[in-house]
């Protein structure tokens, strides 16, 4: 069983388009998260979620939203997409236990924006 | 501005030999850091990790070291195996995780 799961994996759209990106999680974990692995390969948290409370919040532009209808999804809505947003964006979970953080990642998704 | 640097992009290393990865840091508050592996297509997936407080953690094949005072860190891998080939990140963490940009590791047979 997949432990993060994502759809799509490939996400191809033109540009002021709408879309989202599911994520789910059957490990149990507390907290999500959103990563975005750019062209230059940074791969740069965006969200962070905890019981469905938005606890990091990176600099992202207001067109990019994330909701946690539970603890064991976080999807990410993106309005008006722009050529900027095509990426690699990985979603994670992990549960935070002493001093340790383990972030388990779903297999990413591909998007690009024409 | 970088806080967690890994400078080599690449790197090849024969199979049986040692495998040194290399991460720089700035931020010294820092208290954890950990390696990440990734195969094509798939997230990354954690690999091995050492708290501020140590200087080596070992886990089988792999080994990573901390020089706090040179904020350096490595990951070793001996001997390396065909399966190592894979991208290695590099993170750290204050209130969030840091990643590196990432090595690229070759096991040539």
């Amino acid at each position: 069983d997949t432990a993060v799961s994502q759809t799509p994996k490939y996400l191809v759209t033109q540009m002021g388009n709408d879309k989202s990106i599911k994520c789910e999680q059957n490990l149990g974990h507390d907290t999500m998260y959103w990563y975005k692995q750019d062209s230059k390969k940074f791969l740069k948290i965006m969200f962070s979620y905890n019981n469905k409370e938005l606890i990091i919040n990176e600099t992202v532009p207001n067109r990019f939203s994330p909701k946690s209808p539970d603890k064991a999804h976080l999807n990410l809505h993106i309005n008006s997409l722009e050529l900027g947003d095509s990426a690699v964006y990985f979603c994670a979970s992990s549960q935070v236990a002493g001093n340790t953080d383990t972030q388990y990642f779903g297999p990413g998704t591909r998007l690009t924006v024409l | 501005d970088q806080q967690v640097k890994q400078n080599s992009p690449s790197l090849s290393v024969q199979e049986g030999r040692i495998s040194i990865l290399n991460c720089d840091y700035t931020n010294s508050m820092f208290d954890y850091f950990l390696w990440y592996k990734k195969y094509p297509a798939e997230g990354p997936t954690f690999l091995i990790s050492i708290s501020s407080i140590k200087d080596k953690n070992e886990d089988g094949r792999f080994t990573v070291f901390l020089n706090k005072s040179a904020k350096h860190l490595s990951l070793h891998i001996v001997p390396s195996q065909p399966g190592d080939s894979a991208v290695y990140f590099c993170a750290a963490r204050d209130d969030k995780i840091i990643f590196g940009k990432g090595t690229r590791l070759h096991i040539l047979p």
